[in-house]
């Protein structure tokens, strides 16, 4: 059955570093994978999609790069900030059913 | 106007209890989800309505029962719950078709006594 692993549960990072998630999937090949943040008690919040023939999508300070040999997604926030603190998601989109396969999330504290 | 509303944000209820979660969006999206969330967890999908017409079930209890007035309102009657059915129940939307992004409402809190 479809696995996606998210690279940890927590990642700790200091302010105005780089921090990478990992997205990890096997079984399928997703068309379409996309990241949300979700914030405690809140529903997620779309960030990114990339398209399985894409490598890189950038918006802002976010990156995203797909690498469909490895079967793996990073998610990189540069500068990050304390405000970047949340659970990030990433989810696959495997067919046209409207459907996504969420992982488990990692939740990313950036430390001043 | 890009927001999905969901109405009550808490909800507290009785196991014999009958209640109802309302979700509503304005964006003309076609597809409608409810996903239930527990704590530390991915949203778990329950259903997904597409042209108002129920798409996906993913084999959930018929003590949930989910509804589709019309293209913009979503609403799910709960009857007879469980403890264990205490969750964020969320709401969303997106256009049809791939590569389109879900959007969320801010979830209604369960908890069943």
């Amino acid at each position: 059955s479809q696995k996606i692993e998210q690279n940890s549960e927590a990642l700790n990072i200091q302010e105005g570093k780089t921090a990478t998630l990992t997205c990890n999937y096997t079984n399928y090949s997703p068309a379409y994978l996309q990241w949300y943040r979700q914030d405690p008690g809140r529903g997620p919040v779309f960030l990114l999609l990339i398209r399985e023939n894409e490598k890189e999508k950038r918006k802002e300070r976010l990156k995203v790069t797909f690498d469909t040999t490895l079967k793996q997604s990073l998610f990189h926030i540069t500068a990050s900030q304390p405000a970047d603190s949340a659970t990030y998601l990433c989810a696959l989109e495997i067919n046209s059913n409207y459907q996504l396969i969420w992982g488990a999330g990692t939740k990313l504290i950036i430390k001043p | 106007d890009t927001e999905v509303t969901q109405t009550p944000k808490h909800l507290v209820m009785g196991m014999t209890n009958k209640k109802s979660l309302k979700c509503e969006q304005h964006m003309g999206h076609r597809a409608m989800y409810w996903y239930k969330q527990k704590a530390k967890k991915p949203p778990e999908l329950m259903f997904v309505y597409s042209y108002e017409k129920l798409s996906i079930n993913e084999s959930v209890p018929s003590r949930f029962s989910p509804e589709c007035p019309n293209s913009s309102l979503l609403n799910l009657h709960l009857h007879a719950l469980q403890p264990e059915d205490s969750a964020l129940y969320l709401c969303a939307s997106s256009h049809l078709g791939g590569n389109n992004e879900q959007f969320f409402g801010p979830g209604t809190r369960l908890t069943v006594l």
